[in-house]
């Protein structure tokens, strides 16, 4: 059964800091990787996909893949009190099912 | 963006009652999912459906029961609910560019007494 590992499993930032967290998986055959974002008392919300190798940029958000090590991770530069929440990383290997990691918990200090 | 619904948004039931959620999708979405969120764990899943009149378990499928009789509704049943089913539940849909991407409904709390 795959899982899902994220770390670190809180951090905390100043305000206009740079966040970085991870996360891997444990299944070689997995294809797809997705970052949700999930506000206190609120359902999450997809912040970024990637499915090929390298870099992509939204924004203040950056994500990394390397398939060869099934680690991605995000970044989050500038960071806002708003960013405050808890950052679920999730991974498929292509077929309906969807395996969650237990997530970290950002706090952005003013 | 997607819209999903689930009813009800709270409920507190008793050791051994039926619990019934429900969840409700307006996009055509041919996935839906259910999952368990529990401090600790992140989400969990419990059942999904590729389609009406499909059901398949997920990781945690002991004492829950789905139905997808529909392609709009997602029900997850709970015959006989315990204390350890206290959670905050969430429905989801699966569709846009990539099936796998979810869409979540905004959750039931139910405490189980």
């Amino acid at each position: 059964q795959q899982k899902v590992q994220q770390s670190p499993e809180s951090l905390i930032v100043p305000e206009g800091g740079m966040a970085s967290l991870n996360c891997t998986s444990s299944d070689r055959n997995v294809d797809y990787f997705w970052w949700y974002r999930q506000h206190s008392g609120k359902s999450p919300k997809m912040l970024m996909s990637i499915f090929s190798n390298g870099e992509k940029e939204e924004g203040r958000f950056t994500v990394h893949l390397n398939k060869a090590s099934l680690h991605t991770s995000l970044h989050i530069r500038d960071s806002q009190p708003s960013d405050s929440a808890l950052y679920l990383c999730a991974a498929s290997t292509g077929g309906y099912k969807v395996v969650f990691g237990s997530g970290t918990r950002l706090l952005v200090s003013p | 963006e997607a819209a999903v619904t689930q009813s009800p948004r709270n409920k507190v039931a008793v050791t051994g009652g039926k619990v019934t959620l429900s969840c409700n999708q307006t996009n055509n979405h041919n996935n839906m999912y259910w999952y368990r969120q529990d401090t600790g764990h992140g989400l969990r899943l419990i059942h999904y459906s590729y389609g009406a009149g499909s059901t398949e378990k997920g990781d945690i499928p002991d004492g829950y029961k789905a139905s997808r009789p529909s392609q709009e509704n997602f029900s997850l049943i709970l015959e006989l609910a315990t204390p350890s089913q206290t959670s905050v539940y969430f429905c989801a849909s699966g569709g846009g560019f990539n099936q796998d991407t979810q869409y979540f409904g905004p959750g039931t709390r139910l405490l189980v007494l």
